[in-house]
């Protein structure tokens, strides 16, 4: 049962427009939610989070927006560098459970110069 | 800060034969995981520690071991292994939960054959 759902396996986009990559989940119960970005050969190295009680988190040209009711939530790239192309993963956590992560699959973005 | 330090980076095993993956962190974290990732699938959390003595199984932990004896070190042990096991692992660790990500390693890539 994949609780955290990226179902856009590729994405790809022109150097200066705004990349948006989705992710859906299923358990209510998440209430904290992160980004990570993988280059290949190296772990995943955090981006940016936001907590349930938010619907938004801004950092510099990263945005997270999280609609709580559809379970959804979003990271915009505004603009899109090349250096941006890699993996992106959406996680999730929550309290109940320790706040262990669960990830998703993963969406490869690709920058086009 | 060298961070978090997994070793060996690659190695190929026979079926059957067993291993460790090293893990150490020198950022004096208490909580530490070890996740595996599968080609085109999200990372899964086989084992996890909040502290020095204290270890407890993830979501894919059959065929695994770890032990947790200093803060700095999470050692992966692989018993046996099966082709199954075949995947890269990633070790990672934070200060608390809810602090701002997980700090990985950059993996160790296990074929078994």
């Amino acid at each position: 049962d994949q609780q955290v759902k990226q179902n856009s396996p590729s994405l790809s986009v022109q150097e200066g427009r705004i990349s948006i990559l989705n992710c859906d989940y299923t358990n209510s119960m998440f209430d904290y939610f992160l980004w990570y970005k993988k280059y290949p050969a190296e772990g995943p190295t955090f981006l940016i989070s936001i907590s349930s009680i938010k619907d938004k988190n801004e950092d510099g040209r990263f945005t997270v927006f999280l609609n709580k009711s559809a379970k959804h939530l979003s990271l915009h790239i505004v603009p899109s560098q090349p250096g941006d192309s890699a993996v992106y993963f959406c996680a999730a956590s929550a309290k109940s459970s320790g706040d262990k992560l669960t990830f998703g699959t993963g969406t490869r973005l690709a920058v086009r110069p | 800060n060298a961070g978090v330090t997994q070793t060996p980076k690659f190695r190929i095993l026979k079926i059957g034969q067993s291993m460790t993956l090293q893990c150490t962190q020198d950022m004096n974290h208490n909580y530490m995981y070890w996740y595996r990732q599968d080609p085109g699938m999200g990372l899964k959390l086989i084992y996890y520690s909040v502290g020095a003595g204290i270890t407890d199984k993830g979501e894919v932990p059959n065929g695994y071991n770890v032990s947790r004896s200093t803060t700095e070190d999470f050692p992966l042990r692989l018993e046996l292994a099966a082709p199954s096991q075949t995947s890269v692992y990633f070790c990672a660790s934070i200060s608390r939960p809810g602090a701002s990500g997980y700090t990985f390693g950059s993996g160790t890539r296990l074929t078994v054959v």
